[in-house]
């Protein structure tokens, strides 16, 4: 089946050490977007790419940075995490942007711990 | 079937009964509304959309409603099952962005 997968599902990293998350996608979608959410709060948008087009959310910290190597991959990079970037780290696909408003679908999500 | 006229966090109700799930958006220029079911642990699911040139959609048990004047969707589930327990969010979509509206946390009893 198509669908948007997400390793690892659990990720625990130490303060400060840079942890990558990763996103793929059989789906062949153009778009794809990283999105965080903390306990019993809605999932905010970090960032996504249109193809190889970056767009960055402006209150996204400088902190968090993504790769897209291809159509199919898309990486998730915090390169000194804190306790407060512990979250649940949803990636989503949609399948073309410049046509008008599309259905996102999302990932299962990764979990990242922070000690 | 039980309702709730604003946002609440929290909806509980009985195995069979009508749901309804309201949810207010921000923005006039939002074009496009998605709701989303999300079980713990996992990613939001699709579960049906609406455009903005439409009042009323249908999907199999689920009818999403958009009123524009005053910005406000709602969800209707029909005859809701324990399955149906989950957080339920609204999107609606700004140019590139979705943008979610805080959750509502389904409870259903047997």
């Amino acid at each position: 089946d198509a669908m948007v997968i997400q390793n690892p599902r659990y990720q625990v990293t130490q303060f400060g050490k840079p942890v990558t998350l990763s996103c793929s996608q059989t789906l062949n979608h153009n778009v794809m977007y990283w999105y965080q959410q903390k306990s019993s709060q809605a999932p905010k948008l970090l960032f996504h790419y249109y193809d190889k087009d970056f767009n960055n959310e402006a209150d996204t910290p400088d902190n968090f940075q993504s790769r897209r190597p291809n159509t199919s991959f898309c990486f998730l990079d915090i390169r000194s995490p804190g306790l407060g970037d512990a979250a649940m780290y949803l990636c989503a696909t949609s399948r073309d942007q410049a046509g008008g408003p599309d259905t996102q679908y999302f990932g299962p999500g990764t979990r990242l711990t922070v000690l | 079937g039980e309702s709730v006229g604003l946002h609440l966090p929290t909806l509980s109700v009985q195995e069979g009964d009508n749901s309804i799930i309201n949810c207010a958006y921000s923005n006039s220029a939002s074009d496009y509304f998605i709701w989303y079911k999300q079980e713990s642990g996992k990613g939001p699911q699709f579960i049906i959309d609406i455009r903005s040139n439409m009042d009323k959609r249908q999907g199999q048990r689920v009818t999403v409603l958009l009123n524009k004047t005053v910005k406000h969707l709602s969800l209707q589930i029909a005859a809701t099952q324990p399955g149906d327990s989950a957080v339920y969010f609204c999107a609606e979509n700004l140019r590139t962005a979705l943008i979610f509206g805080k959750g509502t946390t389904l409870s259903v009893s047997s």
